[in-house]
């Protein structure tokens, strides 16, 4: 089976842009969760979706949305960009939303100048 | 507020050794932990997961133990090889919540 898969892989965008990031989970893997992970707050959760729908979010503002599709794809969206913004984000699937392991795609790295 | 952390952000061991990876909760409701893999510019990769209601779980070269009177895990690798050279993160889930809370990381290096 193939991996998760992120584009684009990396991005280069300016303040005050919004930015939209794609993931093709595993095939047959219904669930979708995003993280964010900057040197200095590591990893961290921003949301999760399962059959479209949004299940879990995480302590992020609101310029950080997100929506799933009907054949398990998701996009991320981050509007009015901050530097601080400038990350790897992560993308992982897993077969349901009760799954335990999560399987994390190579990334995209987002850097805000 | 850091409920998950690795207190060694590095570690070097001699290859063919054992390479021993700690990791620390806080949160007594973690009921499911995994230790993932990352090389730069990469995403994690799972490694080996165990359920609180275990206290040991091994596959191939990798053991984890739990010991959740300490609140306590470790990712034991034996023997350490080359390509183990890679920072390890260990993370907790809570009942069926997929958030992922991770640690901060223990980069291991395996020299020769």
């Amino acid at each position: 089976k193939a991996g998760v898969t992120q584009t684009p892989r990396y991005l280069i965008k300016t303040r005050g842009q919004q930015v939209t990031l794609s993931c093709s989970p595993i095939s047959g893997h219904r669930s979708v969760s995003w993280y964010q992970q900057t040197p200095g707050q590591g990893l961290q959760f921003l949301f999760e979706y399962f059959s479209e729908t949004q299940r879990n979010k995480g302590n992020f503002p609101g310029r950080f949305s997100g929506r799933q599709f009907s054949n398990s794809r998701s996009e991320m969206n981050v509007s009015t960009l901050e530097l601080g913004d400038s990350a790897l984000y992560l993308c992982a699937s897993s077969p349901t939303s009760a799954s335990r392991e999560q399987y994390f795609g190579p990334g995209t790295r987002l850097t805000v100048t | 507020d850091q409920q998950v952390k690795q207190n060694s952000p590095s570690l070097s061991v001699q290859e063919g050794r054992i390479s021993i990876l700690n990791c620390d909760y806080t949160n007594s409701m973690f009921d499911y932990f995994l230790w993932y893999k990352k090389y730069p510019a990469e995403g994690p990769t799972f490694l080996i997961s165990i359920s609180s209601i275990k206290d040991k779980n091994e596959d191939g070269r990798f053991t984890v133990f739990l010991n959740k009177s300490a609140k306590h895990l470790s990712l034991h690798i034996v023997p350490s090889q080359p390509g183990d050279s890679a920072v390890y993160f260990c993370a907790a889930l809570t009942g069926t919540a997929s958030k992922l809370t991770f640690g901060t990381g223990t980069r291991l290096q395996v020299t020769l």
